[in-house]
């Protein structure tokens, strides 16, 4: 069973810094690419960023709104997602999901079909 | 940037009756390569994370009940529930994959 679990989530202040983790179980980490979405309070799906399977790892994808600020890896040796935060904004609070992205092109492109809880991230200003 | 519209924005369907979802794209997602929009539909329940309901506009994922179907034409896709159960309340999301950057639709809620 796929099994995605986020961590790292938390209350910081505008500026500061989070890394989020996701530890993934249940199948072989490294042939799958990988996505971060959030999602803020009440509203709907925003995708975050997106990073190739073990060929092609060094494709990412970052939206505008975090491009410079956010830093996606992973480590395939621990099955291990992560997504550094930082000059975060108010506007970044949202939860977090880490999702296993199945790729359809390049960018790290594809749809999600698994999804972990989610873990929440607040920047008060 | 594709941007891609849902409606109706909230849907009230009566146990057992069709449910109807209507997404399109501001323009095409179609690869010619192998003639497949790059489209998923996602349920998002209440509390809980989106799970997969149907990718490549029409295919439905492993699971899924076969009373979720998804159809498409052009520029404009359908998701149909074709009996709503009580476990079928939930937000409903249409996402291409088509381009960066990947687009969400702004979500159908569908209540009984």
């Amino acid at each position: 069973e796929v099994q995605l679990l986020e961590s790292g989530g938390g209350l910081v202040q505008a500026g500061g810094s989070l890394r989020l983790s996701c530890t993934a179980s249940g199948f072989s980490f490294r042939t799958y690419g990988m996505a971060w979405v959030r999602q803020a309070p009440g509203k709907g799906l925003d995708w975050v960023s997106g990073i190739g399977d073990s060929v092609g790892e060094s494709s990412m994808y970052y939206a505008d709104s975090v491009k410079g600020r956010f830093t996606i890896s992973r480590d395939n040796s621990k099955n291990l997602l992560y997504l550094q935060m930082n000059s975060l904004r108010p506007e970044d609070t949202a939860v977090y999901y880490c999702a296993r992205l199945i790729l359809t092109g390049s960018h790290a492109r594809g749809y999600c079909d698994s999804w972990g809880q989610g873990t929440l991230v607040t920047v008060s200003s | 940037d594709i941007v891609m519209t849902q409606s109706p924005d909230s849907l009230a369907v009566s146990l057992g009756e069709r449910a109807t979802i209507n997404c399109k794209s501001s323009q095409s997602i179609l690869y010619s390569g192998n003639n497949k929009n790059f489209l998923a539909w996602y349920q998002q329940r209440p509390g809980q994370p989106p799970k997969l309901l149907i990718y490549w506009a029409s295919t439905r994922e492993s699971g899924v009940p076969d009373r979720f179907s998804g159809s498409e034409s052009g520029t404009d896709f359908t998701l149909t529930i074709s009996s709503l159960q009580a476990e079928d309340v939930a937000v409903y999301y249409c996402q291409q994959y088509h381009s960066t950057p990947i687009t969400f639709g702004p979500g159908t809620r569908l209540e009984i």
